[in-house]
């Protein structure tokens, strides 16, 4: 079946713009998670969503950031007034369940750069 | 609170050789292990992983990795290195404690020299 799809695949945009990334995860899986990753790091926790359950947003670096999933389907992170510490790559991932420890399956990623 | 250590950044192997990639952790009781890799242009794959049990793990492509509680470590290998394996390799864990947050090391970029 079809994996994990993110769009747009990259995305250039100005200092001080809102950005919104989407997320489609696979039929499905009840889990999504957002995670960035900055060019040479590791990926970094952003945000996860388990059904209808509160998301955990211990992840977000900042008020800026924000996500969205309606039931079990798509998620949006949204980044306001972007800095150019927000350029890397935005990667999301679902998985079945959600509980530990449920194999992952990312999307392509979202490649954010920030001028 | 968890983490994980991939000390080598860049490893270069010659197309057949063997291979060993480390990744050491953080974490006070038995975590969750795994090993992804990321291809150019491509998004991440689950090559294995460790729940419990038996302590040598095989996943796709030819890979293992072992688990050793002693060294809080749990290193990627493979025999015969195949130039397609020229990619990222990331190391993740998940704690009993941590929710559902994967924690991953930095990586280990994989050349692979003919």
């Amino acid at each position: 079946g079809a994996g994990v799809s993110q769009s747009p695949s990259n995305k250039v945009t100005e200092k001080g713009k809102d950005v919104e990334l989407r997320c489609d995860p696979i039929s499905g899986h009840t889990a999504l998670y957002w995670y960035r990753q900055r060019l040479g790091q590791g990926l970094e926790f952003l945000i996860y969503f388990q059904g209808n359950s509160a998301p955990d947003k211990s992840g977000l670096p900042s008020d800026r950031f924000s996500a969205e999933r309606t039931g079990e389907s798509v998620s949006t992170l949204t980044i306001q007034r972007t800095q150019q510490e927000d350029s890397a790559v935005y990667l999301c991932a679902s998985s079945t369940r959600g509980g530990r420890p449920e194999t992952q399956y990312f999307g392509p990623g979202t490649r954010l750069l920030v001028l | 609170a968890q983490s994980v250590t991939q000390p080598d950044i860049h490893i270069t192997v010659s197309e057949g050789a063997s291979l060993e990639l480390r990744c050491n952790y953080s974490y006070g009781a038995t975590p969750y292990l795994f090993w992804y890799v990321q291809s150019p242009g491509q998004g991440l794959q689950l090559l294995l992983k460790y729940f419990s049990g038996d302590t040598l793990v095989q996943g796709i492509k030819g890979f293992e990795a072992e688990f050793k509680r002693s060294q809080s470590s749990f290193n990627l290998r493979k025999p015969s290195v195949h130039w397609s394996d020229a990619a990222e390799y990331f190391c993740a864990v998940v704690g009993s404690n941590t929710g559902n947050q994967f924690y991953f090391g930095t990586g280990t970029s994989l050349t692979v020299i003919p």
